[in-house]
């Protein structure tokens, strides 16, 4: 089984550049989130999808982050424009759903986009 | 903010050692305790969780220890390998809100030397 897959690996950018990051889920989680982990520092929640509604964004910078899950599989984080303290990596995690059995779901991440903004 | 805190930052363990990592938490209604391991390069990977109503789960060399009076949770990795050498995160998330948010604990690396 395939894993979350994510796209670029890499992106080194000049600050105020636009800059967007891919993700495909596992085939079926109904769940996908989007983290940033910093050097040193555990992933901490952006957004989180159930099918294309974005259900908890209210860590995500929206004046200059956007995301979306258009048809609930893919999704794509936007960052416009970038700035220096964005440097980080951007992980994508999925899951099967909140009402699976067993309640709490195993959230599975991709490698994630190491970002560099110069 | 809701918050996990990891001890120790880094462990270096001899071949064949227990490697012992600690967490703590603060939010009482936290219900469901991960361990993820990353290499360097990879996304976290599961590798055992436990929930409140137990005090220990073992899976292979990984054993979980629970403490819900104290509101602590370790991590016991015995007979280590160098093949650990990973960075190693508790998390913790509650269910009552419905929406299963991780918070992560900042990670301690370790290294197992042969």
């Amino acid at each position: 089984e395939a894993g979350v897959v994510q796209s670029p690996r890499y992106k080194i950018i000049e600050k105020k550049q636009p800059v967007a990051f891919w993700c495909n889920p596992i085939s079926g989680h109904n769940t996908l989130y989007w983290y940033r982990q910093n050097l040193g520092q555990g992933p901490e929640l952006l957004i989180r999808y159930e099918n294309e509604e974005a259900v908890d964004d209210s860590q995500l910078p929206k004046d200059r982050f956007s995301a979306e899950r258009l048809k609930g599989v893919d999704s794509t984080l936007k960052i416009q424009p970038a700035e220096l303290g964005d440097s980080a990596v951007y992980l994508c995690a999925s899951s099967l759903g909140l009402f699976s059995a067993g309640g709490q779901e195993t959230q599975y991440f991709g490698p994630g986009t190491r970002l560099l903004v110069l | 903010q809701q918050q996990v805190k990891q001890s120790p930052q880094s462990l270096i363990v001899q071949k064949g050692g227990i490697s012992i990592i600690n967490c703590a938490y603060e939010n009482t209604a936290f219900d469901y305790f991960p361990w993820y391991q990353q290499f360097p390069g990879k996304g976290p990977a599961l590798l055992i969780a436990i929930r409140p109503d137990v005090s220990e789960k073992k899976e292979g060399r990984f054993t979980i220890s629970f403490n819900k009076s104290a509101k602590q949770f370790s991590l016991h990795i015995m007979d280590s390998q160098p093949g650990d050498s990973a960075t190693y995160f508790c998390a913790a998330s509650s269910s009552g809100a419905g929406s299963y948010q991780l918070t992560f604990g900042k990670g301690t690396k370790l290294s197992v030397i042969p």
